[in-house]
């Protein structure tokens, strides 16, 4: 199964700064032109949010500060400038094995 | 706009079955998508279960494939979850979802709310 990795497990930035979160694949997630990689926000007491899609496309009603770069293996989550709601855990997904689609291990984001 | 809203038992004995409901309001689950359970570990790793399609065909995690069983009761816009032989290693927050398009598009756009089962003598 495709293992993700993301890196940091936890970040602090300060509000109005640049936060850079990444997810590596242990293997491709690339297939038919696609990259089957995306992105959620969770709060506590709260289900995951999809963010991103497909690596780079917005959810529609997601602000424009969040998105998604990457390919291959070696995706990042950026969200430029941090607000102050943003304060969250960021999980990858990617469903490029089927039937195993599987999630990353998180990354904690604080407001500085 | 769709709904989803699981209900069930919260507390499971060891060695027993799990069984959880997903009533989707909005949308039937006859119509298209993929209607699917996803876990939540204490510590927060998520694992998607399986899924049950608009059609009635299924797909499951290989790890928990001797385990599993997803189900759907068409007149009330439910499906279910049986979860067999469990372990306190099945305590989890349970959620039921769609994906987001067709029967492909496998990743999550709606998401129930979550119900947490704990698994204990």
């Amino acid at each position: 199964n495709i293992v993700l990795t993301q890196s940091p497990a936890s970040l602090a930035v300060s509000l109005g700064q640049r936060a850079t979160i990444s997810c590596r694949a242990s293997e491709s997630v690339d297939s038919y032109g696609n990259s089957f990689m995306h992105w959620y926000q969770q709060k506590p007491g709260q289900p995951p949010k999809l963010l991103i899609y497909l690596a780079s496309n917005l959810e529609s009603g997601v602000p424009a500060r969040f998105s998604g770069s990457g390919s291959r293996t070696d995706f990042t989550l950026t969200i430029d400038p941090v607000e102050a709601d943003d304060a969250a855990t960021y999980y990858c997904q990617q469903n490029n094995e089927d039937p195993l689609y599987t999630f990353g291990g998180g990354t904690k984001l604080e407001i500085k | 706009d769709v709904q989803l809203q699981e209900s069930g038992p919260g507390l499971v004995k060891p060695s027993q079955s799990l069984s959880l409901t997903c009533t989707v309001t909005g949308y039937s689950i006859t119509s298209d998508y993929a209607w699917n359970w996803i876990r939540q570990f204490p510590g927060n790793k998520l694992e998607w279960m399986g899924y049950i399609s608009y059609s009635g065909s299924t797909s499951y995690n290989p790890s928990l494939k001797s385990r599993i069983s997803i189900t759907r009761d068409t007149s009330k816009n439910q499906f279910f979850l049986q979860l067999n032989s469990v372990t306190t290693e099945d305590t989890a927050t349970y959620y039921c979802a769609r994906n987001y398009y067709g029967s492909s598009y496998m990743w999550f756009a709606y998401w129930g709310q979550g119900t947490l089962v704990t698994v204990s003598a």
